[in-house]
């Protein structure tokens, strides 16, 4: 059965600082990886994905994302994080190019300091 | 373009009450989904719609849930009766194919409380 784990349950960071946000993933065949953000009282918002090609992922707002095989990682990273960027983020594996059930890690909540 | 919307947004009822949730597309997205999230987790999906066939409804209790996506635009999910344990967001997202990829949209979510 496929699954993803977010270890880090609040991360803190302070504004201007780099941010990289863990996600394992367990996934028999092709993984299909995903990134999305969630504000509160929002829906989910897509920040990248990984299908296959170049293992780094440029998303939207400044985030990318690195995706390692042997290690069955998809950590989400980002140089310089603003205020606006405090919200729930979480990591996703489907299969058959993304037309299946995500299967949704438990999510990371981030807090920025100024 | 309209994203995915739902409605109601909130809903509070008492537990063995029925409760229904309604969800519309993005237009031309054949694929649609709902997931429920608890609180401090992921969401999990209950059902998957291609057009008007339920694809995988594996994890839907069809005890109490139900769900219909007539003429394969607009759903509808059910809850008869309600039970404490569904207080939960229930989130309705549509999928696109774009060269071979699927990418999942998320609406706003139904945030359920049942007392």
């Amino acid at each position: 059965a496929q699954s993803v784990t977010q270890p880090d349950i609040h991360i803190t960071v302070s504004e201007g600082a780099s941010l990289e946000l863990r996600c394992n993933y367990s996934y028999g065949a092709t993984p299909y990886l995903f990134w999305y953000v969630q504000s509160p009282g929002q829906g989910l918002q897509l920040l990248l994905k990984y299908f296959s090609g170049d293992t780094l992922v440029q998303g939207i707002k400044g985030f990318e994302a690195e995706f390692k095989r042997s290690q069955s990682s998809f950590n989400l990273r980002k140089p310089s994080v603003h205020w606006s960027d405090a919200a729930e983020y979480f990591c996703a594996v489907a299969g058959n190019f993304g037309n299946e059930k995500l299967t949704f890690g438990t999510g990371t909540r981030l807090t920025i300091i100024p | 373009e309209a994203g995915v919307v739902q409605s109601p947004r909130y809903k509070i009822i008492e537990k063995k009450q029925p409760v229904a949730f309604w969800c519309n597309p993005i237009s031309g997205h054949n694929t649609l989904y709902w997931y429920r999230q608890n609180l401090g987790q992921g969401p999990e999906l209950l059902i998957r719609y291609e057009n008007e066939e339920a694809v995988d409804d594996s994890q839907l209790p069809k005890d109490r849930f139900s769900a219909e996506r007539l003429k394969g635009v607009d759903s509808t999910l059910k809850i008869q009766p309600a039970e404490l344990g569904d207080s939960a967001v229930y989130l309705c997202a549509s999928s696109l194919v774009t060269a071979g990829e699927y990418e999942q949209y998320f609406g706003p979510g139904t945030r359920l409380t049942v007392t």
